[in-house]
């Protein structure tokens, strides 16, 4: 594998249901990010992570949790989540920082119904 | 707060039909200009930064220049595989600050 993978790339789940994203960076980078992208809209940053520590909560509902247990592994828990939530949620890393530049995953496309 | 406003937001190119895409920015202070291609069900992917006005970057048929207030994104004699959305990011200069991102706009290249 390389760049920045994520699991599963597509995900269907109703409003009770508690689900997971993963992402995972093979590049090396310290910085990990989660990105949420919905039509119409640019992209929303939520959370952010610089050596496994967060960084950045982006005013995100609880029902979205972030674990970055290593520098190489994101997650996403999703719980009792809303129709609202439906998007596109994209991982991406970075060497350092904000100031390097960041690589994207190809990102989860996620249905609430 | 900073902004970054996109245009036009759909652009449809005959296959060799040159034209350019519009990035106008509003920071405080800009520490550096990103360029994004993102195709339909995928993640952007990096194509450019751009640090400070005056300076050009290219790869392929594509060009990015920048100015104190805009940017743009230059295609020459596109083909119908550029045919994608190309997202404009900004960064601040001030403190460790998250990249600021356009709407986007979406290319169609029909051969």
């Amino acid at each position: 594998e390389t760049g920045v993978t994520q699991t599963p790339r597509h995900l269907v789940m109703g409003m009770t249901n508690k689900k997971s994203l993963k992402c995972e960076q093979h590049l090396g980078h310290n910085a990990m990010y989660w990105y949420k992208q919905s039509a119409k809209k640019p992209l929303e940053l939520m959370f952010v992570y610089n050596f496994k520590e967060q960084t950045e909560n982006n005013s995100v509902p609880s029902r979205f949790s972030p674990e970055c247990p290593n520098s190489s592994h994101l997650f996403l828990h999703l719980h009792t989540l809303q129709p609202e939530d439906s998007a596109l949620y994209l991982c991406a890393s970075s060497q350092g920082g904000y100031q390097e530049t960041q690589y994207f995953g190809p990102g989860t496309r996620l249905l609430v119904l | 707060e900073d902004q970054v406003t996109q245009s036009p937001e759909a652009l449809r190119l005959q296959e060799g039909e040159s034209s350019s895409l519009n990035c106008s920015y509003t920071v405080s202070g800009l520490r550096g200009l990103f360029w994004y291609r993102q195709d339909p069900g995928k993640g952007p992917e990096f194509l450019f930064t751009l640090y400070s006005a005056g300076e050009e970057k290219e790869k392929e048929r594509l060009k990015a220049t920048l100015t104190k207030k805009e940017s743009f994104l230059h295609i020459t004699a596109p083909k119908p595989e550029d045919s994608a959305t190309y997202l404009c990011a900004v960064q601040a200069l001030s403190g460790n600050t998250p990249l600021v991102f356009g709407k986007g706009t979406r290319l169609s290249v029909i051969a």
